[in-house]
């Protein structure tokens, strides 16, 4: 079976310009997972979705937006880039929402903000 | 708020040795403890999770790690190390709020040194 795929797997950037990373889950997950990683950080949560709706949100502004569609897929959209915003983005899917379910994730989109 | 704290940046361990690998944690209630490794270029892969029940706990690869609750630790370990186990290892609690977010700690790189 397929594990998490996320695309594209490099992206280059301009300052103010928009981008958008896409995620598959695992076949039948419904709940999907963003999360930012920093070079010689931690990932830090960006988004939950459930059954299309956002079930959380971690402490980004406003330029970050995502959406879960009908099969489950999800995007992340990142608006007016920064420099800062240069990271691995990682996607997660589990089966549903729980403390107890594992989270497994892609090998992340690393995104290049010039 | 939860957190979890990893006070080695790196950690450098002989082929067969036995490893360590350290970890303490920050919660309110009773803890979700998770290990995941990060090999380069690649995403997050799940060792193991502490919900209840035992204090050791078996994970992939031949890894364990120990909950222990009067010292707030969640230490991973493996008896005899391989050149393979070189890797990006984070400790992470799940938060216990509406969404299912994971907060990480900065993670450990492991050298095991052949």
């Amino acid at each position: 079976d397929a594990g998490v795929t996320q695309s594209p797997t490099h992206l280059i950037k301009t300052r103010g310009q928009h981008v958008t990373l896409r995620c598959s889950p695992i076949s039948g997950h419904k709940s999907v997972s963003w999360y930012q990683q920093v070079l010689g950080q931690g990932p830090q949560f960006i988004f939950q979705y459930y059954e299309k709706e956002e079930r959380g949100r971690g402490n980004f502004p406003d330029r970050f937006s995502a959406r879960q569609f009908p099969n489950y897929s999800s995007e992340l959209n990142v608006n007016a880039l920064l420099l800062g915003d240069s990271a691995l983005y990682l996607c997660a899917s589990s089966l549903i929402p729980g403390p107890v379910d594992i989270q497994y994730f892609g090998a992340g989109t690393r995104l290049s903000v010039l | 708020a939860q957190s979890v704290a990893q006070p080695e940046d790196q950690v450098n361990v002989a082929e067969g040795n036995p490893l360590t690998v350290k970890c303490t944690y920050s919660v309110s209630g009773n803890p979700y403890l998770f290990w995941y490794v990060q090999y380069p270029n690649r995403g997050l892969q799940f060792l193991l999770k502490y919900i209840t029940g035992d204090n050791l706990v078996k994970g992939s690869y031949g890894f364990e790690a120990e909950f222990n609750k009067s010292q707030t630790s969640f230490h991973l370990k493996k008896p005899s190390a391989l050149v393979s186990d070189s890797a990006l290892y984070f400790c992470a609690v799940r938060d216990r709020g509406r969404d299912d977010k994971i907060i990480f700690g900065k993670g450990t790189r492991l050298h095991i040194l052949p």
